[in-house]
């Protein structure tokens, strides 16, 4: 079954510093991969995705991702974090083929101090 | 392009009573709506899918007679918690997809529902 890891539950960082947050999924084929980011109190909103093609996928708020198939991995990276960034991540990958299901990891609280 | 809007944004009821939240696509049709709910500082947990016209599809150990879904057009889909109870409260999100081959969603801002 598909699965999608995040093995950082919480993570602090210093305004500027650069960022990495981890994601690995399991799943048999090419899979559909996204990031999300969820203010508090606040719906999520899509940083970006990758659905094929070029596996470095640049997107909104400075933030990319690189998508590893060796690894199964799917990292979201930002080279300088602003304190706006502050908020929880969730990575997703796409449930199967013939359906729209997503299935979302636990997610990764991101901290920015000053 | 792809905006969701759920209402309310925030509802608290009385233990017992039944509550409506509204799901709409505001400028695109969408295939199919989905409903999670998500405890604090937790994932989200895929409730149920629905598409138009059609019954909805729960996952597994969601309650269909609490947690009632109808998706009347292409662009309104409605959850009802029937009987609130305090176990309740809970924070839910809608999301729409527009193509069914490639799983993006578009999620709505959510509903925080305090049961008393």
């Amino acid at each position: 079954a598909q699965s999608v890891t995040q093995p950082d539950i919480h993570i602090t960082v210093s305004e500027g510093a650069s960022l990495e947050l981890r994601c690995n999924y399991s799943y048999g084929a090419t899979p559909y991969l996204f990031w999300y980011v969820q203010s508090p109190g606040q719906g999520l909103q899509l940083l970006l995705k990758y659905f094929s093609g070029d596996t470095l996928v640049q997107g909104i708020k400075g933030f990319e991702a690189e998508f590893k198939r060796s690894q199964s991995s799917f990292n979201l990276r930002k080279p300088s974090v602003h304190w706006s960034d502050a908020a929880e991540y969730f990575c997703a990958v796409g449930a199967s083929y013939n359906t729209d299901k997503l299935i979302f990891g636990t997610g990764t609280r991101l901290q920015v101090f000053p | 392009g792809a905006v969701v809007s759920q209402h309310p944004s925030r509802v608290i009821c009385k233990s017992g009573t039944s509550v409506k939240i509204e799901c709409r696509s505001l400028d695109f049709q969408a295939t199919t709506m989905f409903w999670y709910r998500q405890f604090p500082k937790q994932s989200l947990m895929l409730m149920a899918t629905s598409n138009e016209g059609s019954k909805a599809t729960y996952e597994q150990g969601v309650e269909k007679d609490k947690f009632l879904i109808n998706h009347a057009s292409l662009t309104l889909s409605t959850l009802t918690v029937t009987s609130a109870h305090p176990e309740d409260s809970s924070f839910y999100i809608c999301s729409a997809s527009i193509d069914t081959s490639n799983n993006e969603q578009f999620f709505g801002p959510g509903t925080r529902l305090t049961v008393l």
